[in-house]
């Protein structure tokens, strides 16, 4: 099946910084999505994106499915922003549903 | 417009009982997933209904079941629990197929404990 890492998995940054997250994926996608799991379990959706740019206030994604990666990034984080950020992409080889990258797991200090 | 709702929030159990889990999709979506989060494992997709049949599941013991009703809320059944069935189990549902370019939502989650 198909491969989904995301780097870095560990990420510590000051409220105010800048952030990538980067996702790369082993084969062709016909579906990728960006979410962020919050202390308390839940997964908000952030992003559909299989190809292309999206900007959603001070988060934004970029999918270059040609070179099999996407990046999400994170300007002047708060500390809400704290959580795991995961890639999870469908590859369309039959079977539905979502295969999920380990994460990024981001703390933002005050 | 309600997001998807699982049930229970938390439940505890004890080694060889069966629990049982339940989800109700956002309106109008028919497709319903689940994912088993164990500690150190990620999201492991566990089964997909679609229309009312089961359509695909994933790489979980036969004791792992489920069924989807007809107003398409659905529940998950964990026959001879163990303790590493301890996780964090997530609903999600999709108004089309994943496949198809649809986008999932999931639920809070049902946090099950095996002792």
């Amino acid at each position: 099946g198909i491969q989904v890492e995301q780097s870095p998995p560990d990420l510590i940054l000051q409220e105010g910084a800048n952030s990538t997250l980067r996702c790369n994926f082993s084969d062709s996608v016909n579906n990728l999505q960006w979410f962020h799991q919050n202390p308390w379990g839940q997964l908000i959706n952030l992003f559909y994106i299989p190809s292309g740019t999206k900007q959603n206030g001070r988060l934004s994604a970029t999918t270059v499915a040609t070179e099999r990666y996407s990046l999400l990034y994170i300007s002047s984080s708060q500390t809400t922003d704290s959580g795991v950020y995961f890639c999870a992409v469908n590859s369309g080889g039959g079977a539905d549903g979502l295969t999920f990258g380990k994460g990024t797991h981001l703390i933002i200090q005050p | 417009e309600a997001g998807v709702t699982q049930s229970p929030t938390h439940l505890i159990k004890t080694r060889g009982q069966q629990a049982t889990l339940r989800c109700s999709p956002i309106s109008g979506h028919t497709s319903v997933y689940w994912y088993q989060q164990a500690l150190g494992l990620g999201l492991q997709f566990l089964l997909w209904y679609d229309e009312g049949e089961e359509r695909n599941r994933g790489n979980f013991p036969p004791r792992f079941s489920g069924r989807q009703f007809p107003n398409y809320s659905s529940e998950l059944n964990v026959n001879a629990l163990e303790l590493e069935d301890s996780a964090l189990y997530l609903c999600a549902s999709s108004w089309g197929r994943i496949i198809s370019g649809n986008t999932i939502y999931f639920g809070e989650g049902s946090w099950l404990t095996v002792v």
